[in-house]
């Protein structure tokens, strides 16, 4: 069955860097598009960041472009979430998550458990 | 962009039909038929419910149905069980490569 894990999570100072990563199996990583989205009490669900299945083509949220970077390793069955210039407004909960096949237009399938992601000094 | 409106909460009784409704603009819920919607249950991640406005993955039950009226999406539970006490997300296509999600409905099976 599909299995999204992710990790890397962890208390960072506003300013600092994070790296998240999910691992993937039980389905063909590399077909299929991915996505970062994150969880904060006050504010919900937020959509951060796709990547296309080949990595050609990502977008982000206007809230972490210039400061979030995504990208996949296909052969690994990884995507990444380097994250710098953090700021207390990015802690939240980040879930990875896998869209249909070839798009994310219709849905975020399944979703991993979830990074921490605490942004304090 | 704001967040997609849902009703904070919404409660029913068992065997009762409740809906839960996902207000946008006509930028996104309005021009778009990418509505989903996403169940989570306490200390879960979501879960797909329907996708593109009114469509069921195989594994959800049919007691769960979604539409769409102009710039607002809605969400129908029927036969309310204790089991779908849970929190609710509505999310939409926004374009220009962008996803809007409600705020989130916590539905009380009474």
């Amino acid at each position: 069955q599909v299995q999204l894990v992710e990790s890397g999570g962890g208390l960072v100072k506003p300013g600092g860097s994070l790296r998240l990563s999910c691992g993937a199996s039980g389905f063909s990583f590399s077909d299929y598009y991915m996505s970062w989205i994150r969880q904060t009490p006050g504010k919900g669900l937020e959509w951060v960041s796709y990547i296309s299945s080949s990595g050609s083509v990502i977008y982000y949220a206007d809230s972490v472009k210039g400061r979030f970077t995504i990208s996949r390793d296909n052969a690994k069955n990884s995507l990444y979430l380097q994250m710098n210039s953090l700021r207390a407004e990015d802690t939240a909960l980040y879930y990875c998550a896998k869209c249909s096949s070839g798009s994310c237009l219709n849905y975020f399938n399944y979703w991993g458990q979830g990074a921490l992601v605490s942004v304090s000094s | 962009q704001s967040a997609l409106t849902q009703p904070a909460s919404v409660s029913g009784s068992p065997g009762q039909s409740i809906t839960i409704s996902c207000t946008g603009a006509s930028s996104d819920v309005g021009t778009y038929n990418f509505v989903s919607w996403y169940q989570q249950l306490p200390g879960k991640a979501p879960q797909l419910l329907i996708f593109e406005v009114s469509k069921r993955p195989s594994r959800v039950s049919n007691r769960f149905s979604g539409s769409k009226s102009g710039n607002t999406a809605s969400l129908t539970i029927s036969g309310l069980q204790a089991e779908d006490e849970a929190d609710y997300y509505c999310c939409s296509y926004a374009g220009s490569n962008t996803w809007m999600f409600g705020g989130g409905t916590k539905l009380t099976v009474l």
